[in-house]
């Protein structure tokens, strides 16, 4: 079955130490996303690539970095985790930016700060 | 600035008792209204998407339905699998619009 892909689905990680979470997809879309959902909240986008062009949104803070190696692969980096970045990351992906935006999610990658 | 409400926040149910969840809506042109349900722990599952006033889309006991203002998701004599977070997002029109959620609606059915 076509599908999104996150690994690991449960991470913890020190104060300051860096982080990698990873997302693939079988699914070929062409736009792929990163959100951030903390507890009884909305998800909140932090990127999206729409094939290799690479947007930010405004609010993201300089301490999350994203990668698009290929089409199937997404990466996101966190530099210098603080406790406030304690969350459930989202990956997302869709079939084009300007249609009608179906995303279809990841289960998600739980990510404790310690 | 595109909003989005839901109402209530919780909701319980028993088994069998119908009811609908309620999603508002502001934006400035609307291109899709999406319905996903959340299981805890887990990435939202995609239910629908309605395009226009006045469009339904059901799915075994679901029913969604769409206005200028709000969307509501209707329950039918639902059962405890229904159980679960549905969230209500828009994507307005414009080139490359990217999507706006609620924060959802935590739905309990008792058997």
């Amino acid at each position: 079955d076509a599908m999104v892909i996150q690994n690991p689905r449960y991470q913890v990680t020190q104060f300051g130490k860096p982080v990698t979470l990873s997302c693939s997809q079988t699914l070929n879309h062409n736009v792929m996303y990163w959100y951030q959902q903390k507890s009884s909240q909305a998800p909140k986008l932090l990127f999206h690539y729409y094939d290799k062009d690479f947007n930010n949104e405004a609010d993201t803070p300089d301490n999350f970095q994203s990668r698009r190696p290929n089409t199937s692969f997404c990466f996101l980096d966190i530099r210098s985790p603080g406790l406030g970045d304690a969350a459930m990351y989202l990956c997302a992906t869709s079939r084009v930016a300007s249609g009608t935006n179906e995303q279809f999610f990841g289960p998600g990658t739980r990510l404790t700060v310690l | 600035e595109d909003q989005v409400t839901q109402s209530p926040e919780a909701l319980r149910l028993q088994e069998g008792e119908s009811s609908s969840l309620n999603c508002s809506y502001t934006v400035s042109g609307l291109r899709g209204l999406f319905w996903y349900r959340q299981d805890p722990g887990k990435g939202p599952e995609f239910l629908f998407t309605l395009y226009s006033a006045g469009e339904e889309k059901e799915k075994e006991r679901l029913k969604a339905t769409l206005t200028k203002k709000e969307s509501f998701l209707h329950i039918t004599a639902p059962k405890p699998e229904d159980s679960a977070t549905y969230l209500c997002a828009v994507q307005p029109t414009g080139a490359n619009s990217k999507l706006t959620f609620g924060k959802g609606i935590t739905l309990s059915v008792r058997p």
